[in-house]
């Protein structure tokens, strides 16, 4: 059974920093692409980053690029998002979540969540 | 970069009802898109896949249709279970990606 665990959210400081975690296990994580996609309280989702296999391949919305780092260690099966410079409209459920090959999400974490206020 | 606008952003529905959400590409996207359905306080659950292929699983009362701009989710009959919000999802621009707003299904 495909499962995503993500970790490491909590509230911070406008300006602050954060490390987000997700262990993957019930597939071969070196496998698979792998993503960011996030959730203010009350909206849509957001898609924040994708990194491919191999980390040879990585993406930012322009709402994140400069401020976040994605990276993954697939000795560790485990996908972070490094977090800077964070402000209030970073608050959201984080979750990660697994490419289906090129194309779709097809599974998801149960999420973290980010607060950003003083 | 691809926006997708869905609609209606939500929808009132009695058990056994007809349901269709509609979700349109601000371009040509062929079959690159996904639908999810999201219950308060859960992740996303994928649905259909590739505009029209139902993901295993899930009940044959959901089917999913469309390509290039014009996509079309529906539920031939509304069990109760289905009281959720519904998203799509684009992917011909992969690796990266955009949601539509979501489509909030209640109880009539």
């Amino acid at each position: 059974e495909v499962q995503l665990v993500e970790s490491g959210g909590g509230l911070v400081q406008p300006g602050g920093s954060l490390r987000l975690s997700c262990a993957a296990s019930g597939f071969t994580f070196s496998s698979y692409s792998m993503n960011w996609v996030r959730q203010a309280p009350g909206k849509g989702l957001e898609w924040v980053s994708y990194i491919s296999s191999s980390s040879s391949t990585i993406y930012y919305a322009d709402s994140v690029k400069g401020r976040f780092t994605i990276s993954r260690d697939n000795a560790k099966n485990s996908l972070y998002l490094q977090m800077n410079s964070l402000r209030a409209e970073d608050t959201a459920v984080y979750y990660c979540a697994r490419d289906r090959e090129v194309s779709q999400i097809d599974y998801w974490g149960q999420g973290t969540l980010v607060t950003v206020s003083s | 970069a691809i926006q997708l606008t869905q609609s209606p952003s939500s929808l009132s529905a009695s058990v056994g009802d007809r349901v269709t959400i509609t979700c349109r590409a601000s371009q040509g996207i062929s079959s690159a898109l996904a639908w999810y359905q999201q219950k308060p306080g859960k992740a996303p659950k994928l649905l259909i896949y590739d505009a029209s292929s139902l993901e295993s699983g899930v009940p044959s009362r959901f089917s999913g249709s469309g390509s290039g701009t014009d996509f079309t989710l529906t539920i031939s009959s509304l069990q109760p279970e289905d009281f959720a919000t519904y998203y799509c999802q684009q992917f011909n621009s992969y690796p990266q990606k955009t949601f539509g707003g979501g489509t909030k299904v209640e109880i009539k």
